[in-house]
């Protein structure tokens, strides 16, 4: 079945990169996405990659995506306070590309 | 962007009672709208799809008659929770495609429950 692997806990410097890493098993995913999520509010769509793509820039973030491994990553470049959050990788199918399969989450903690 | 409103944004209601949560798309339509379900410090977990003008499609494990889904118009999906139980306690939240795109699901603020 579909399945998302994420780390649950990533600490960082503020001015540091940070770096999530994403497992996914379905090779039919059309598109992978980033959410961040602040506690006690809903998803905020960070990026998103088609699944023909390897890589995404989008001003401090970089998302990486290595098909043949079926490995996801976001690279948040200088690092601040407010990326404090939860990031979750998401992706959709081929079969029905609303319903997305998300990830357990990274909390992701910037120390100043 | 394109903005989903989920309502009420918190509620605290009584065991064996009932809460409607409603979720709408305010600048798009959505033939299809979807309910997810977040325990503490976890993913979110799909419940249903909710479908314009016809029946949800419910995930596995999920009650239809306890998690009533109705989506009577292309801006509108509600999820009632019926007899309410502490363990129903949970985030609720519903995302919402435009009709045509698919490239990017709009979610709403999500809603806090909590049963007592």
């Amino acid at each position: 079945g579909e399945d998302v692997e994420q780390s649950l806990f990533l600490s960082v410097r503020e001015g540091d990169s940070s770096v999530i890493n994403c497992t996914y098993t379905d090779s039919s995913s059309t598109y992978l996405y980033w959410y961040k999520q602040e506690p006690g509010a809903g998803l905020q769509l960070l990026t998103y990659i088609f699944s023909n793509m390897d890589m995404k820039q989008d001003q401090r973030l970089t998302v990486l995506l290595n098909k043949k491994d079926k490995h996801l990553s976001l690279r948040i470049a200088d690092t601040q306070t407010g990326d404090s959050a939860i990031y979750f990788c998401a992706e959709t199918l081929s079969s029905n590309t609303g319903k997305l399969i998300f990830g357990q989450g990274t909390t992701l903690q910037v120390k100043p | 962007g394109a903005v989903v409103s989920q309502h009420p944004s918190r509620v605290i209601c009584k065991s064996g009672t009932s809460v409607k949560i409603e979720c709408r798309s305010l600048d798009f339509q959505a033939t299809t709208m979807f309910w997810y379900r977040q325990f503490p410090k976890q993913s979110l977990m799909l419940m249903a799809t909710s479908n314009e003008g016809s029946k949800a499609t419910y995930e596995q494990g999920v009650e239809k008659d306890k998690f009533l889904i109705n989506h009577a118009s292309l801006t509108l999906s509600t999820l009632t929770v019926t007899s309410a139980h502490p363990e129903d306690s949970s985030f609720y939240i519903c995302s919402a495609n435009a009709i045509g795109g698919y490239t990017e699901a709009f979610f709403g603020q999500g809603t806090r429950l909590t049963v007592v």
